[in-house]
């Protein structure tokens, strides 16, 4: 069982709609979770960073964690054409730019105009 | 201020060959951590430098090693190339929190 699983998709949804977007993972010892997008030949962007459980809003996006059932999800309201990109979700065990970041496989989001 | 750089964007090398890629971190960033992505699947750490020093190594051979220089960039050698180096390379800087910002990336092809 990989450390982190996450759905490659693709997916593919119109544009206005609401996309979620999960990882699960089996290390209990993951504390700090991010999601980044990277657009085709680019690097990863970080978009949300959170620690432990709870929801964190930003404009369009939302990232809740759920420690318990050790589940993760992104939230895209209203989707737009230029959110098309693929969304990867890494996670980490302490607060540090020092630790390494374990990375699902990324999911495939294209939004239809 | 720049982000972070990389150096080249492409290449393309032979079996067998030997490469080097290059990094230059964000400004004040200190620390440098190298990932390897293969088509379709996320970044996997290869290993971190700080103070021109291995810090940490993911589950990646000998054949790849690296340097970090008194300005903070940093390279990365893989020798012997094989088939399944193929990939994006992916250089991230970090101060000392947990925000590690990444640059465009390196795609190495082996033919």
């Amino acid at each position: 069982q990989k450390e982190v699983e996450q759905d490659p998709g693709p997916l593919s949804v119109p544009e206005g709609a609401i996309v979620s977007l999960n990882c699960t993972y089996s290390n209990s010892a993951f504390q700090y979770f991010m999601w980044y997008r990277q657009y085709s030949r680019k690097g990863p962007e970080l978009l949300m960073y959170t620690y432990s459980s709870g929801n964190k809003e930003d404009g369009r996006f939302t990232a809740q964690v759920d420690k318990s059932s050790k589940y993760i999800s992104l939230f895209i309201r209203d989707s737009q054409p230029s959110d098309s990109a693929t969304y990867l979700c890494a996670m980490s065990d302490t607060n540090s730019g020092n630790t390494p970041l374990v990375f699902g496989k990324g999911t495939r989001l294209s939004v239809i105009a | 201020d720049a982000g972070v750089t990389q150096s080249p964007t492409h290449l393309i090398k032979t079996r067998g060959q030997q490469v080097t890629l290059r990094c230059s971190p964000k400004s004040g960033h200190d620390t440098v951590s190298w990932y390897q992505q293969a088509l379709g699947q996320g970044p996997q750490f290869i290993f971190q430098y700080y103070e021109e020093e291995e810090r940490q190594r993911g589950n990646f051979p000998d054949r790849f090693s690296g340097h970090q220089f008194p300005n903070y960039s940093s390279e990365l050698n893989v020798n012997a190339l094989l088939l399944g180096d193929s990939a994006l390379y992916l250089c991230a800087s970090s101060p000392d929190h947990n925000e590690q910002f990444f640059g465009p990336g390196t795609r190495l092809t082996v033919l």
